[in-house]
């Protein structure tokens, strides 16, 4: 079956430009989760959606970041007026629930580049 | 809090060496375990996990034994391939008792097989 997407999977935004990346789960996967990957930080935990809920979004890094669930499916990272420091590749990741033994699928990540 | 260490890289090995990647973790209770890796040019997948103490999880040729005496997962396989090459994070998550089953990630540690 069809696995975590993710659009697009290159943007390049000038600096104080809003961006919006998109994470289709895998059909079924009721937990949906955010992660971020750069050079000076490596992988890091950004938020947690259980259906259309955030329990934990204690990962954002600033009130730029924000993130929205709908239908239990689709989820949006929006990051607002962006920086150069926000350049890296987002991650979305599914699993089946929230529990801790379940592998975490994930996408091809967006790479973003704020210029 | 909870984190992952792992073993600085890169590590390069001839083919058919033997491998470990040392990777050590710091967490409260019982987290479960895992071992995923990024091909180059492909997103992150699971390798190998495990979920409680004493489990051995494998995959690949890939093994990696939870030791809580030593609160260690390491990595090892006995004949490493070219194809191996690539970058291999260990992990922790829990997901019990109202935690968010985010993945803790270590640094990261690349992989180069030389024929």
């Amino acid at each position: 079956g069809a696995g975590v997407s993710q659009s697009p999977s290159n943007k390049v935004t000038e600096k104080g430009k809003d961006v919006e990346l998109r994470c289709d789960p895998i059909s079924g996967h009721t937990a949906l989760y955010w992660y971020r990957q750069s050079l000076g930080q490596g992988l890091e935990f950004l938020i947690y959606f259980q259906g259309n809920s955030a329990p934990d979004k204690s990962g954002l890094p600033s009130d730029r970041f924000s993130a929205e669930r709908t239908g239990g499916s689709v989820s949006t990272l929006t990051i607002q007026r962006t920086q150069q420091e926000d350049s890296a590749v987002y991650l979305c990741a599914s699993s089946l629930d929230a529990q801790g033994h379940n592998e975490q699928f994930f996408g091809p990540g967006t790479r973003l580049t704020v210029l | 809090g909870d984190s992952v260490t792992q073993m600085e890289g890169p590590v390069t090995l001839s083919e058919e060496a033997f491998l470990t990647i040392n990777c050590t973790y710091t967490a409260t209770g019982y987290p479960s375990l895992f071992w995923y890796v990024q091909y180059p040019g492909e997103g992150l997948q699971l390798l190998l996990k495990a979920t409680k103490a004493d489990d051995k999880g494998s995959n690949k040729g890939f093994e990696a034994t939870y030791r809580k005496e030593t609160t260690s997962f390491h990595l090892e396989k006995g004949s490493v391939q070219v194809s191996d090459s690539a970058v291999y994070f260990c992990a922790l998550s829990k997901g019990y008792g109202g935690a968010t089953n985010k993945l803790i990630f270590g640094t990261g540690t690349l992989l180069a097989v030389q024929p």
